[in-house]
Formats: structure tokens, sequence, C-alpha cells
């Protein structure tokens, strides 16, 4: 157990649809990144918070975005789905914003139909 | 720009024998970490091994060791003993933003 959770585990939603994924980091852990995985590729790399304040985005859609609340759980949010975002999406905390190793969550497969 | 680049989508190995998984990187970051991910079927993240780049000297941990290039910006994984349980995918990654390769199966044959 890496002590990062992820809410759901599962989620099937239709196409259009807004769906709304949840992370707790590890205690005491500020940074949290969001990655996306589609079958058999590798991790995209979304976007990162620290204390709250975004630090880097990627290759992140304008139909997602995301926040990291005061008590540092965060939300990823995806909007007007498309069956392309089917995905698996993690969730990775670490301790600083960069140089150092980061702990990744379950993840939450979506399946957009 | 950062970029991680696993130029072998595949590779293979018996049990018992070593195999070397390639890495090579770029970044303009003076200080930066390296790191191993390791992906097994149930698809949960592993660290397996990180590597500071300030660090001359060659991270290991267990049967598990890097090959750290600075000048090259290569950074291999070799394992050694190679067990059923190590068949998964294996990335490479890199700070400051922690960006992913593409990844490495793995298999691993009785």
């Amino acid at each position: 157990d890496s002590g990062v959770t992820q809410t759901p585990k599962h989620l099937i939603t239709a196409t259009g649809q807004r769906v709304t994924l949840r992370c707790s980091p590890r205690s005491g852990d500020l940074s949290v990144y969001w990655y996306q995985q589609s079958l058999d590729q590798g991790l995209q790399f979304l976007i990162q918070y620290y204390n709250g304040e975004e630090r880097a985005k990627g290759n992140i859609l304008e139909r997602f975005s995301a926040q990291q609340f005061p008590d540092l759980h965060s939300e990823l949010n995806l909007s007007s789905l498309e069956l392309g975002d089917s995905a698996l999406y993690f969730c990775a905390s670490s301790v600083r914003p960069t140089n150092t190793e980061a702990f990744f969550g379950q993840g939450t497969r979506l399946t957009v139909v | 720009a950062q970029t991680v680049t696993q130029s072998q989508p595949e590779m293979s190995v018996q049990e018992a024998e070593t195999v070397t998984l390639s890495c090579t990187y770029d970044t303009s970051e003076s200080d930066y970490y390296l790191f191993w991910y390791k992906q097994p079927p149930s698809r949960q993240m592993i660290l397996v091994i990180r590597q500071e780049a300030y660090k001359q000297q060659n991270a290991t941990e267990n049967r598990f060791s890097v090959n750290f290039q600075k000048a090259a910006k290569s950074f291999s994984l070799k394992i050694s003993d190679s067990q059923l349980g190590d068949a998964a995918m294996y990335f490479c990654a890199l700070t400051d933003k922690l960006i992913f390769g593409t990844g490495t199966r793995l298999q691993v044959f009785p």
C-alpha cells in the first residue's frame, strides 16, 4: 500500500458526460501529479500541483481541469467525455515539488461508452 | 524540454539470467533525479530504484542496479538473477516534472 488513495477505482460513463476523479496523497506529501495511461501505452503527464498551486502542466486537454485543495487532496475533472478518454488515470504524490520519488495510487479506470 | 526515450519495446530473459534495460534522456537541468518504476499486470506503479544526478556512484537495490552515464545521458537498469515475478512493464522517469518513457515489457521464461 503506497498510502495514496484514489477514488473511485472504476468508472463507466457515457460520451459527453463529466466526471471527477479524487486523490488523497500520502500523509505529509505536498505535491500531487496526475497521469493518463491508455491501453498498453506509457504514462502521459497531465498536471502537477504543489501545496495548492499549479506547478507544471503537460499535455492536458482543455476539457480537463484539476485543482488541489487546502487539505491537499486533489481532483481531476474530465468533461465532454469522448471514447478516446477511456484510460487508467493515476495520481501520485511526493513530499517535495521535484527531485524526489513519487508514490502512486492504484489508479481509476475510466471507461467511456 | 525534458525527454525520456526507451528504445526497447520488449525484452525477454531466462530465469536466473541477467538482463539490461536501456533508457536515454535529455534535460537542461543540472540537478535532477532518475527513476525506474515497475508496472506488473496489476497495473500498480512500483518504484524500483532511484539515482541522484549529483552522485557518481551507481545506485543498487538488491538484484537491481543502474549504469548511470551522465555525460552520455544514459540510465540503464540491470536485473540480476531474474525471477518470474520480475515480469512487468518497466518505465524510466526523470525529474523536474516527473515524465516517463514509453516503457519496456520484460518477459521472464522459466
